[in-house]
Parts: C-alpha cells; structure tokens; sequence
C-alpha cells in the first residue's frame, strides 16, 4: 500500500526566500505525482502535475521534481511571498490508467512579509 | 483543464439526518469518480471509487451502508451521508478524470457539520 510523506509538517520563511518542500512515497511504481495548494476551508488547487516519464515541471515560480527510483518529489518555490502562504500537498497516482490518488498529510507553509 | 462542479460547498445538519453531496463533471464525461474525506489536520483520504452504472467500491473501514454513493449518469455521483452525526463532520471532496487526460479533477469540497 501506498503511503506519502511530507516534510516539513510546518514551515515559515520570511518574504522572499527559496525554499523546498518534501515529498516521499514508498511505492516506487507510481504512475503520476500532483503537487497542490490547499487553502484554509477551501478545495484543492493543482500546482503541477509531473508524468511518471518525466523528471521535473515548471509553473512561474514553482518547479517540481521526481525521482521515481528513490521515492522522492520536490517541490521549489522560488521568491516566495506572502500569498503562497497555504497548505502544500503531494499526491501519488496508484498506477497506470488510476485517477486514485494517496496523500500526504501536507505542509504549512507561512510567509512572513 | 477540465471542471468539476461539487455542491454544496456547506452544510450544517442535525444529528440523526441525511445530507447528500452532489459532484458533476461539467464539461467532460466520467466514468470513474472519487470520494474523499478529510479531518482536521489529516491527510485526505480515499472513501471509495464511484463507478457509472456499477457499484461503488468502498475502502476499508468506511461503511457502505451509511455512506450511500450513486453515480447514475457520466456527469454526475451524489454521496449520501444516511444517519449523520457529529463524528461524520468533515470536508468532502470528490474528483473526477477524463477519459483522454491525465489527470484528476477535484470538485471545491463540501465542509460537513453535524450537530
């Protein structure tokens, strides 16, 4: 079975820095690996979604990483501000042709401005 | 990408009652769509796999007959909360896929509470 860790659990940065978000999963057969925002109250917003043929993806700021042999996906924001302040999920796609995802429990990320 | 419709996005109920949440795929039909559950400060976790035309698929641990999900059409699957009470509150969410993506779509989520 399928279980993803995120690290840091919480994390708080000052306006403007880099920074890493970790992903883990001990299934190394996964098909796709999403990263979302999740809000405060509300629903999930797809950041990106990296292939299991790819490496990595790049949206703006945001550029995602997946090496599939050792069960880890990054996710690096950079210039943060204090708008990407929210939860930050990973999720694992099961398997080829599976829309079912298994997630982590996500990490907080505070920007302080 | 494609829209998934959830509604309502809020309810409050009172304990003993049924609530049904509606998902809707708006502009692509799905076959397959999911139920998710989430607790304060927990991950979401998967309820069960809702099939067109076919029976759900429930995962372990989460009861059938209390979690009631119909999914009738390609654009449409409810879950019905029978008997809710105050520990069946949660945020709900369903996601649906494509037939020609690759990837799941997920609705806004509905925040449940039983009181």
């Amino acid at each position: 079975k399928q279980e993803v860790t995120q690290i840091p659990a919480a994390l708080s940065v000052p306006e403007g820095e880099n920074l890493v978000l970790n992903c883990s999963f001990t299934d190394s057969a996964i098909y796709n690996l999403q990263w979302f925002r999740q809000d405060p109250g509300k629903g999930l917003t797809s950041l990106l979604l990296i292939q299991s043929s790819q490496r990595e993806q790049t949206s703006g700021r945001l550029n995602a990483s997946l090496d599939k042999s050792s069960g880890r996906s990054t996710l690096y924001i950079a210039a943060s501000q204090p708008g990407d302040s929210a939860t930050y999920l990973c999720a694992a796609y099961s398997g080829a042709g599976s829309y079912q995802l298994t997630f982590g429990k996500g990490t907080k990320l505070s920007v302080i401005p | 990408g494609a829209v998934v419709s959830q509604h309502p996005s809020w309810v409050i109920c009172k304990s003993g009652t049924s609530v049904k949440i509606e998902c809707r795929s708006l502009d692509f039909q799905a076959t397959t769509m999911f139920w998710y559950r989430q607790f304060p400060k927990q991950s979401l976790m998967l309820m069960a796999t809702s099939n067109e035309g076919s029976k759900a698929t429930y995962e372990q641990g989460v009861e059938k007959d209390k979690f009631l999900i119909n999914h009738a059409s390609l654009t449409l699957s409810t879950l019905t909360v029978t008997s809710a009470h105050p520990e069946d509150s949660s945020f709900y969410i369903c996601s649906a896929r494509d037939l020609h993506g690759i990837e799941a779509f997920f609705g806004q989520g509905t925040r449940l509470t039983v009181v």
